[in-house]
């Protein structure tokens, strides 16, 4: 357990309103991630953080904005839903390896179920 | 041409047999390799991470590694009903990238 927390577990909104997501962690690590899981797709990057007020897009950024201003917190927010961004939202968290180098191995949270009416 | 490539299966053995599990990457300058188990329903679980050529155990798993052919694989060993479910397989190279999981059932 890294101490990912995520909120709500949860949600259906409708098409147009936005919505934010919360990711917290206990452990002060460095960098954070938020992923989108869809069937046939895996897992895909949305965003990710390197330090508090440092962000950079992900392979699925398009309709997605995200915030830290605290190395425990990294928000993601859709600023319009709309229904392709039904999906299942994980964050994650990721520390290096005792080797070192820049290898991390990462670690997520329980996830967000989300569904855009 | 995705930059992970997995069997999506479903890939069924009997209890105490082995699973194989393959993983194909085109990044070639992919640096660590990961396998995650996901439960329905649930989070991915970090389970075995490699980094070299060979074959890493961890009890009842082993991942292989050939950086030459672009291949990791994930032997799980005297197969337990309780190991039914997705494996993903995780790519760092300049980026995370994961495959889209291989489903698995251990029939009782």
């Amino acid at each position: 357990d890294a101490g990912i927390t995520q909120s709500p577990r949860h949600k259906v909104t409708e098409t147009g309103t936005p919505v934010t997501l919360r990711c917290h962690q206990t452990e002060n690590h460095r960098y954070m991630y938020w992923y989108r899981q869809d069937p046939g797709h895996g897992l895909r990057l949305i965003h990710y953080s390197y330090g508090v007020k440092d962000t950079d897009k992900g392979e699925v950024s398009d309709g997605y904005s995200v915030s830290r201003s605290k190395t425990e917190d990294f928000l993601l927010t859709l600023e319009s839903a709309t229904s392709s961004q039904t999906s299942v939202y994980f964050c994650a968290i990721s520390e290096s390896t005792p080797r070192g180098q820049g290898i991390h191995e990462q670690f997520f949270g329980p996830g967000t179920r989300l569904t855009v009416l | 041409q995705k930059e992970v490539e997995q069997n999506s299966g479903p890939l069924s053995v009997p209890e105490g047999a082995i699973a194989s599990l393959n993983c194909t990457y085109s990044d070639r300058v992919s640096q660590s390799f990961f396998w995650y188990r996901q439960y329905s329903g649930k989070s991915p679980e970090l389970i075995m991470s490699i980094y070299s050529n060979g074959d890493k155990e961890d009890g009842r798993f082993t991942a292989q590694l050939n950086k030459a052919s672009q291949y990791v694989s994930l032997l799980i060993r005297d197969s337990q009903p309780s190991d039914s479910a997705t494996y993903l397989c995780a790519v760092n190279g300049n980026q995370f990238y994961f495959g889209t999981g291989t489903s698995l059932t251990v029939i009782p």
